[in-house]
């Protein structure tokens, strides 16, 4: 029962590249999620997944696009990496609603230069 | 939406003192608070979560109060040891809510 994977754990980009961070969780969770993580900024919710086939913006969706591919992997794509998207991206699942509590992924540092 | 504030943003004590972290929270339908715990270069962990039927819920040496009226919660460590030393979350949601609305975190470092 591994949880949440996510991948790659680290990632240097150029400016202008594009790439996809995967997400899966093995858990049969229902709601899945994308977050960033800056220096003072705390946790900032980029886009979430409620069910299978569904997406919606959070906080800071510019830049990025997602796809919830089946119930288990989410995965955050950039389309043309900006070095203002140098963070730490988490991804995390819950049951259903937040109440239940979530379950973070390891992290990837992304780096774009 | 919610708006969750946390402070401090760091804090340090010695070993064996108290750690008290605060948290206040704008939207009155929120009625869920958890805390998680992020250790340095790993995931956030859910340590503790309260809901607003309660006012207080504690595990071993931690400890969260809720005061709905004033709207802000807190989290507690007492007997503070070099391990508590991490990153510390608070979030809140409320009914109808898609997700979790996070506070910025107070880095907690423990003087041994």
């Amino acid at each position: 029962n591994a949880g949440v994977t996510q991948t790659p754990k680290f990632q240097v980009l150029k400016t202008g590249q594009s790439m996809t961070l995967q997400c899966a969780q093995d858990m049969n969770h229902n709601s899945m999620y994308w977050y960033r993580q800056d220096p003072g900024m705390g946790l900032r919710l980029i886009y979430y997944s409620a069910s299978e086939g569904t997406t919606d913006k959070g906080e800071v969706p510019n830049g990025y696009n997602v796809s919830r591919l089946n119930k288990r992997e989410f995965s955050l794509r950039l389309e043309s990496a900006a070095p203002s998207q140098t963070s730490v991206y988490f991804c995390a699942s819950a049951e259903g609603h937040p109440s239940f509590g979530y379950t973070f992924g390891s992290g990837t540092r992304l780096t774009v230069v | 939406g919610e708006n969750v504030e946390q402070h401090p943003s760091t804090l340090s004590v010695q070993e064996g003192d108290s750690a008290v972290i605060k948290c206040t929270y704008s939207d009155s339908a929120s009625n869920y608070f958890p805390w998680y715990k992020q250790e340095l270069g790993k995931r956030p962990q859910l340590i503790i979560d309260i809901r607003s039927n309660v006012g207080e819920k504690k595990d071993q040496r931690i400890a969260v109060t809720l005061n709905k009226t004033a709207k802000h919660f807190s989290l507690h460590i007492t007997e503070t040891q070099p391990e508590d030393s991490a990153v510390y979350f608070c979030a809140a949601s409320y009914p109808g809510a898609n997700n979790l609305f996070f506070g910025t975190g107070t880095r907690l470092t423990v003087i041994p």
